[in-house]
């Protein structure tokens, strides 16, 4: 039974440009939840979605937007990247079940770079 | 607004030394969930407990053990003999409808 994953592992990019990381969930999970981790920091989190639409949106500019495929998996993108976006994605994947959270399993991260 | 403290930010034990980790939260909901993950040097996020507002009952799960209380808003954590493996960042996170936020992590080195 794969667990959540993410791609890339890691990245590297200048400011000004554009990045798309990728998520696909824990089999049996239909959420998907991303936070930003900053070194030394909690995850923050960003957004999460559920039936392909973004149902809960922490404090994040307009920059960072999502989408959710039909499979449940997932993309994060980032436009415009600042200095400041360098930081760990996480992806959780977790059940919605009968509209309360189940637990959020973890993937093991993307590692953005911004130069 | 959510917020959770783990004011011991960095804790150094000797192995086999027992070592209770501090998680204080603040929501005005009734109904949340609190979880402890883990975060070894590898990055990645290990799910260890999760815990309903509703049930205080306190749960040990071989050498770990939280202590749930809801009178003083608090969720601990404490390893019991601990060893040179449970060295690694433990977040506390508190959830409510889908947000889940997470505590700033106490880094946690256990000293062979």
């Amino acid at each position: 039974d794969a667990g959540v994953t993410q791609s890339p592992t890691h990245l590297i990019k200048t400011r000004g440009q554009q990045v798309t990381l990728r998520c696909s969930p824990k089999s049996g999970h239909d959420t998907v939840s991303w936070y930003q981790q900053a070194l030394g920091q909690g995850p923050q989190f960003i957004f999460q979605y559920y039936e392909e639409e973004e149902r809960q949106r922490g404090n994040f500019p307009d920059r960072f937007s999502g989408h959710q495929f039909p499979n449940y998996s997932s993309e994060l993108n980032v436009n415009a990247l600042l200095l400041g976006d360098s930081a760990l994605y996480l992806c959780a994947s977790s059940f919605r079940g009968e509209g309360y959270q189940e637990t959020q399993y973890f993937g093991p991260g993307t590692r953005l770079l911004v130069l | 607004a959510q917020k959770v403290t783990q004011a011991q930010t960095e804790i150094s034990v000797v192995e086999k030394e027992d070592v209770t980790l501090d998680c204080v939260y603040e929501t005005r909901d009734t109904t949340y969930y609190l979880f402890w993950y883990k975060q070894p040097p590898s990055g990645e996020l290990v799910f260890l407990i999760r815990r309903n507002s509703f049930d205080e009952q306190n749960e040990i799960s071989g050498r770990y053990s939280w202590n749930f209380q809801k009178s003083t808003s608090s969720f601990n954590f404490t390893i019991t003999a601990s060893q040179v493996v449970d060295s690694a960042v433990y977040f506390c996170a508190l959830s409510e409808e889908g947000e889940v936020t997470f505590g700033i992590g106490t880094k946690l080195q256990v000293i062979p």
